[in-house]
């Protein structure tokens, strides 16, 4: 089983700011199957991005990832309030598929 | 406009057996994964294990093999998860997800498991 280590836990920046989130593997993610949701408090997760850095339809190009193998990274530029959430990476290339634990951004 | 709507919230006790559903529409229904993703009370994104109503292969994750089922009726576009026995740590929202990743999710559904 693949384990994901997303860091930091907890990221508390202002609006107008630029947010980095990590997602670790354990073991390399086959074909870039590493995808982004988004979940707002009370809310189902959104799905932000797949394939490491494929926006989903509809998304702000202030969210962007990147990364390959083990290592990948979800940044979002210019923050506003609405994007306070948990942000979880999750890979799909392996069964039984894995979710990182969460990094909660905090405006 | 694609849709995935689950059913309602349900208290039950530790014992008792329970199934849950998902009904899709808007979509091929037979054409994309149905997964379904544990989220205990303040806690993070559980994979529990994904099926294709297509032709009803189904995945577990190997921490859910054996304590739940998941299965789809594709003549009513619908998705399923259930339990035979509940415990009290079953207690969680359960989310039903479309695709390979999740591009589409239900609203979710509630369990609460308490004597």
């Amino acid at each position: 089983e693949i384990v994901l280590t997303q860091s930091p836990g907890t990221l508390s920046l202002s609006p107008g700011e630029r947010a980095t989130l990590s997602c670790r593997a354990s073991q390399s993610v086959s074909s870039s199957y590493l995808a982004w949701y988004q979940q707002k408090p009370g809310q189902a997760p959104r799905l932000l991005i797949s394939g490491a850095s494929s926006r989903a339809t509809g998304l702000p190009d202030r969210f962007s990832g990147s990364g390959s193998g083990t290592d990948f990274t979800l940044t979002i530029s210019r923050l506003e309030p609405e994007d306070l959430a948990v942000y979880y990476c999750q890979q799909y290339g392996s069964s039984p598929w894995t979710f990182g634990q969460g990094t909660k951004l905090e405006i | 406009e694609v849709q995935l709507v689950q059913s309602g919230a349900e208290v039950k006790k530790p014992g008792e057996s329970l199934k849950i559903s998902c009904k899709g529409s808007g979509y091929s229904f037979t054409s994309y994964w149905i997964g379904w993703v544990r989220q205990m009370p303040g806690k993070g994104l559980e994979w529990m294990g994904i099926i294709y109503p297509g032709d009803s292969d189904t995945r577990y994750s190997p921490s859910f093999q054996g304590q739940v089922t998941i299965s789809a009726d594709k003549s009513i576009s619908t998705a399923y998860l259930q339990w035979s026995s509940l415990k009290a740590s079953d207690t969680a929202i359960y989310y039903c997800a479309r695709g390979w990743p999740f591009d589409f999710w239900g609203q979710g559904t509630l369990v609460t498991v308490s004597s």
